[in-house]
């Protein structure tokens, strides 16, 4: 069974740069069959959809963000990560890391980590 | 973006009482391979997000067989025949045919 586990840091100053990591287990980032997604949700508001990388490194960035985010895969490590640069309180948000099956839905969720953009 | 608008955006419901979601999309979600790209998404108190029904009506493995699916181009439902206690929490319909995905604001259902 997939699990998918975030980490980093719960507290950025604002317009310093938000890094995450996710690391997966019972499955390989190396899959041609999925995609690895982050979708955040600000609190107590809805779901929005940040992108996802393929193991071949292609990625896909929503275009509201797609100035500051970078999704990244590590094989070795059996990880994805995501930076989020020039946050601002607005960034402030749960971040969930997911498995994207074809065509293209979110399977397995991480837990979710939240990070607060304050000084 | 492709819109998806969710009613109602809560819901109050008796146990064994039936409820009813619905999701309209600003454009179709029919591809052209002949599959319709939305999903409904429960999100328990605390918990993350978890894939109910894909692709219109088929529930996703392990999904009881209360939850049901159905519509077509922009219109969609999603329905609980029997409402139990552990169906509470904020279910998100959303679409995947047009890049950004997106979701639908959440409709809370609570117990009575």
């Amino acid at each position: 069974q997939v699990q998918l586990q975030e980490s980093g840091p719960g507290l950025v100053k604002p317009s310093e740069t938000l890094s995450l990591t996710c690391t997966v287990s019972g499955a390989s980032v190396s899959s041609g069959s999925y995609q690895w997604s982050w979708i955040r949700q600000p609190p107590g508001k809805g779901l929005e959809w940040i992108g996802y990388i393929y193991y071949s490194e292609s990625t896909n960035y929503n275009p509201s963000l797609k100035s500051r985010v970078t999704i990244s895969v590590d094989t070795s490590k059996n990880q994805f990560s995501l930076k989020l640069s020039s946050v601002t309180a607005a960034d402030t948000a749960v971040y969930f890391c997911a498995r994207t099956d074809r065509p293209y839905y979110f399977d397995s969720w991480g837990q979710g980590k939240l990070v607060t953009v304050s000084s | 973006d492709l819109v998806m608008t969710q009613t109602p955006l809560s819901l109050s419901v008796t146990p064994g009482q039936p409820a009813s979601i619905s999701c309209k999309s600003s454009q179709s979600l029919l591809y052209s391979d002949g599959k319709t790209y939305i999903y409904w998404y429960l999100q328990k108190p605390g918990q993350s997000p978890q894939l109910l029904i894909y692709e219109v009506s088929n529930r996703f493995s392990g999904v009881p067989d209360r939850f049901s699916g159905s519509g077509s181009g922009t219109d969609f439902t999603l329905k609980i025949s029997r409402v139990e206690a552990e169906d509470v929490g904020v279910y998100y319909c959303m679409q995947s045919i047009q890049l950004p995905w997106t979701f639908g604001q959440g409709t809370k259902v609570e117990i009575k």
